[in-house]
């Protein structure tokens, strides 16, 4: 049982270029969720997909966009990647939105821009 | 706004001390909270989950408990292991969509 797996792992990107992160779920998971994680920030929610088919802002959507391509996969895209986006990205899913439900998380994207 | 906060950031003690680590919540009306373990530049594994309806959640040496009223949980450690190095994070879910706000974290050294 894989949980959630994320990659690439690790990768550098120039200032302007593009990438996209990817999200699997094996556990059959209704909800994925994207976090950055960054020194003295504590993890920041990016974006979330409550069910298939949607997605919604979270608390620092500015920058990226995401699909949720099926119920297993969410990516999350960089279109023009700036140093601020520097950061620990962390994908995490749960099986149904709210109530008493635990979440899981990938082992982590390491981005530097430079 | 949800806002978690954890105190302090960072603790250190010597092997076999029982301690307590803090997470207060500005908003009480909370669905559940969380309490992860990260060790460094690894993920987030969970440790415990506490339902709103309950008051503590044991497993192991961990005991976490959690009052909605004061907007507090603790997560207790029973005679603490060097392998219990790592930072801790406790996060809360307030919406029916199941986004968990994080507070910061507590680095804790256990030292042989």
């Amino acid at each position: 049982n894989a949980g959630v797996t994320q990659t690439p792992k690790f990768q550098v990107l120039k200032t302007g270029q593009s990438m996209t992160l990817q999200c699997a779920q094996d556990m059959n998971h209704n909800s994925m969720y994207w976090y950055r994680q960054d020194p003295g920030m504590g993890l920041r929610l990016i974006y979330y997909s409550a069910s298939e088919g949607t997605t919604d802002k979270g608390e620092v959507p500015n920058g990226y966009n995401v699909s949720r391509l099926n119920k297993r996969e969410f990516s999350l895209r960089l279109e023009s990647a700036a140093p601020s986006q520097t950061s620990v990205y962390f994908c995490a899913s749960k099986p149904t939105g709210g109530w008493n439900t635990e979440a899981f998380f990938g082992q982590g994207t390491r981005l530097t821009v430079v | 706004k949800q806002e978690v906060t954890q105190i302090p950031a960072a603790l250190s003690v010597p092997e076999g001390e029982n301690l307590v680590l803090n997470c207060s919540f500005t908003d009480s009306a909370i669905y559940n909270l969380q309490w992860f373990r990260q060790d460094p530049g690894k993920g987030l594994t969970s440790l415990l989950l506490i339902q709103s309806s309950q008051r503590e959640q044991t497993s192991g040496r961990l005991n976490a408990s959690l009052d909605k009223s004061s907007g507090r949980s603790t997560l207790y450690i029973a005679a603490s292991q060097p392998g219990d190095s790592a930072t801790y994070l406790c996060a809360a879910s307030s919406s029916n969509t199941g986004k968990l706000i994080f507070g910061q974290g507590t680095t804790l050294q256990v030292k042989p």
